[in-house]
């Protein structure tokens, strides 16, 4: 079984601070998406990093993959109420690309 | 915006009842899948679907479980036998193509599953 492991598992930060998010593996991904979910709601696509290496940014949020593609991090900048929600990873697995393996989640509080 | 759409948002059943969980893919969608996330856990793969069949299927995907898409619109996962495990959010997935870089699977909003 392939796991992906986030860390923090919580946060609570003040708006305006920075956070990092982490999303480790043993397992080599094809490529790695990150989403985000609401309560009550599916999980919205935010980005997918494919190159080892590769960084992405997304306004305030940076998106980087491992250069072995087996982690990845989430960078926001300036972090917003308006960021609090749950994070998560998912990777698609090498040779097999019809399904996505969830990490455990970030649940993220941004305070005013 | 094309969205993928689930019903019903609430199921509440009994034990060892039949359940049929429907989802309408995004219309030109050709790969749909079924995830589900049991209360407080991560989202698991349950199983993918293409070409009027299951492309693969988790573990957790037992004799219990079908997918079926009956009509031109509709993709379905029954559960003929609920048991209390059973009881998470499941969410219905599609894609345009088969999931890789280049392409995002949408995320219906989700069933939440509860069986008594």
């Amino acid at each position: 079984t392939q796991l992906l492991e986030q860390s923090p598992q919580f946060l609570s930060i003040q708006e305006g601070e920075n956070l990092t998010v982490y999303c480790n593996s043993s397992s080599v991904f094809s490529s790695l998406q990150w989403y985000r979910q609401e309560p009550g709601e599916g999980p919205v696509l935010l980005v997918t990093v494919v190159t080892g290496g590769e960084v992405k940014k997304l306004k305030r949020l940076t998106f980087q993959f491992g250069d072995a593609r087996k982690d990845s991090s989430l960078h926001i900048t300036a972090a917003q109420p308006g960021d609090t929600g749950l994070y998560l990873c998912a990777g698609l697995h090498t040779g097999t690309a019809s399904k996505l393996t969830f990490g455990t989640g970030t649940r993220l509080q941004v305070t005013l | 915006e094309p969205e993928v759409t689930q019903t019903p948002s609430h199921q509440v059943t009994q034990m060892g009842q039949e359940v049929i969980l429907r989802c309408v893919p995004i219309s030109n969608h050709l790969y749909f899948y079924w995830y589900r996330q049991i209360l407080g856990q991560k989202v698991e793969f349950l199983v993918s679907f293409y070409n009027n069949e299951i492309s693969e299927k988790s573990e957790i995907f037992d004799d219990q479980f079908s997918v079926e898409r009956p009509d031109g619109s509709n993709f379905t996962l029954k559960i003929r036998s609920t048991k209390l495990e059973d009881s998470a959010m499941y969410f219905c997935a599609s894609s345009e193509r088969r999931q890789g870089a280049n392409t995002e699977a949408f995320f219906g909003q989700g069933t939440r599953l509860t069986v008594v």
